[in-house]
């Protein structure tokens, strides 16, 4: 059975600040999702990353696949208050109906 | 705007009543997918249908079941609801039946009382 790990579950810090959220396996999976649900609403995506070490960098989001894609990690830069929410990853595996999903990391940010 | 629909949008019912919820998958899209989030929990996933047909299951319990129509419209059945059914419960489609990124409702809150 294929699990994606997250950490840290739970994250409250200062505007301003950077931080990193990490989303680990033991398995390898052939592509990886990021998404970010706001309350009250359905998780939209920020991005996919598919090759090992790919980086991908979406304003001051900087999303990273590991080497042997079993691994990956978002860093926010200066993080605002717009960046609540819950941060989900979720694994291309073995099934190809089905994508694995990290239980998330809930982010707060405070003004 | 995500473009998948879901109705309603809050649902208050009592215990041993039976419940349908309803998605609109976003247009070309032909693969449909049902997930429960509890309070302050990570997603899932139930089932999934691709063109009609039931490609997936996931911890989805005998009591509730669903299907795609021909339109690609699909229908979430909960039956002899329990309190521990209250949850929000998303429909997410895709093109593909795959690996492809989702596009999210915005759910259904469901309260069993």
């Amino acid at each position: 059975t294929q699990l994606l790990e997250q950490s840290p579950q739970f994250l409250s810090i200062q505007e301003g600040e950077n931080l990193t959220v990490y989303c680990n396996s033991s398995s390898v999976f052939s592509s990886l999702q990021w998404y970010r649900q706001e309350p009250g609403e359905g998780p939209v995506l920020l991005v996919t990353v598919v090759t090992g070490g790919e980086v991908k960098k979406l304003k001051r989001l900087t999303f990273q696949f590991g080497d042997a894609r079993k691994d990956s990690s978002l860093h926010i830069t200066a993080a605002q208050t717009g960046d609540t929410g819950l941060y989900l990853c979720a694994g291309a595996g073995d099934s190809n109906y089905q994508l694995i999903w990290g239980a998330g990391t809930k982010l707060i940010i405070k003004p | 705007d995500s473009g998948v629909t879901q109705t309603p949008k809050h649902l208050i019912t009592a215990t041993g009543q039976r419940v349908t919820l309803r998605c609109s998958p976003r247009s070309g899209d032909l693969s449909v997918y049902w997930y429960q989030q509890s309070l302050d929990q990570g997603l899932q996933f139930l089932i999934q249908y691709y063109n009609g047909e039931e490609r997936a299951k996931g911890n989805i319990l005998e009591r509730f079941s669903a299907q795609q129509f021909p339109d690609l419209h699909s229908e979430l059945n909960l039956s002899s609801l329990e309190l521990g059914d209250s949850a929000l419960y998303f429909c997410a489609s895709s093109w593909g039946q795959g690996n492809s990124p989702l596009h999210f409702g915005n759910g259904t809150r469901l309260t069993v009382t």
